[in-house]
């Protein structure tokens, strides 16, 4: 199996900061990875796919980038209504594996 | 309005069985793969099973192969996840999610409660 490290587990910043999370795959996935937003209690949403496409109707203050083994996700001036948790996810290969996740919380 | 509802889910005892149901409507559902999520409590996402557009194919994590059966009839726009053998460890909220293409899951359900308890 594929395993994400996503880092950190949890963030804290302030509105109007940039925040950055990282993901590494313990193997080469290309460009198969996607980040999902999810807030407390409700489903997960789809953010960024294939790495660094922004999802239709997601903010532009959202982005994702790299390939191969490591992955970058950029908040670029939080908002209070991004205060959610944050997953990676490879569709690689079988089977799909997520992140840990990243809990984002406002200073 | 594409949307995904989820349903069947419920208190069963160790060893029992549950089916859940995703009913799909705003899209055209025969067209999509289709997935089946969990989420223990407090835990992260964790992918169980996928199935092809028609049916003919199908996907498990190793942690539910052979216990848990994903199904599709797309004459009723409505996914199945048929689950045996429950364990304690199978307690999560399922999510089911469309396929939007390269593996871009891009509408999900609201989720259904599974919890195994005596």
């Amino acid at each position: 199996d594929i395993q994400m490290t996503q880092s950190p587990s949890s963030l804290s910043a302030s509105v109007g900061d940039r925040v950055t999370i990282t993901c590494q795959a313990s193997q080469d996935i290309s460009d198969h990875l996607n980040w999902y937003q999810q807030k407390s209690g409700k489903a997960p949403k789809l953010l960024i796919y294939d790495a660094s496409n922004l999802e239709t109707g997601v903010p532009s203050r959202f982005s994702g980038s790299g390939s191969g083994t490591d992955f970058t996700f950029t908040i670029s001036s939080l908002q209070p209504e991004d205060i959610a948790t944050y997953y990676c996810h490879q569709y690689e290969s079988l089977p799909y594996t997520f992140g840990q996740g990243t809990k984002l919380e406002i200073k | 309005e594409v949307q995904l509802v989820e349903s069947g889910g419920g208190l069963v005892q160790p060893g029992g069985s549950l089916r859940l149901s995703c009913a799909a409507s705003g899209f055209s559902f025969s067209s999509y793969w289709m997935h089946w999520v969990r989420q223990a409590p407090g835990k992260g996402l964790v992918w169980v099973s996928r199935i092809n557009s028609d049916g003919s194919s199908t996907s498990y994590a190793d942690s539910v192969k052979g216990r848990f059966t994903i199904s599709r009839d797309n004459a009723k726009n409505t996914l199945y996840l048929q689950m045996n053998s429950l364990r304690a460890e199978d307690t999560a909220v399922y999510y089911c999610a469309r396929d939007g293409g390269t593996s871009s899951w891009d509408v999900w359900g609201k989720g259904t409660t599974v919890t195994v308890s005596s």
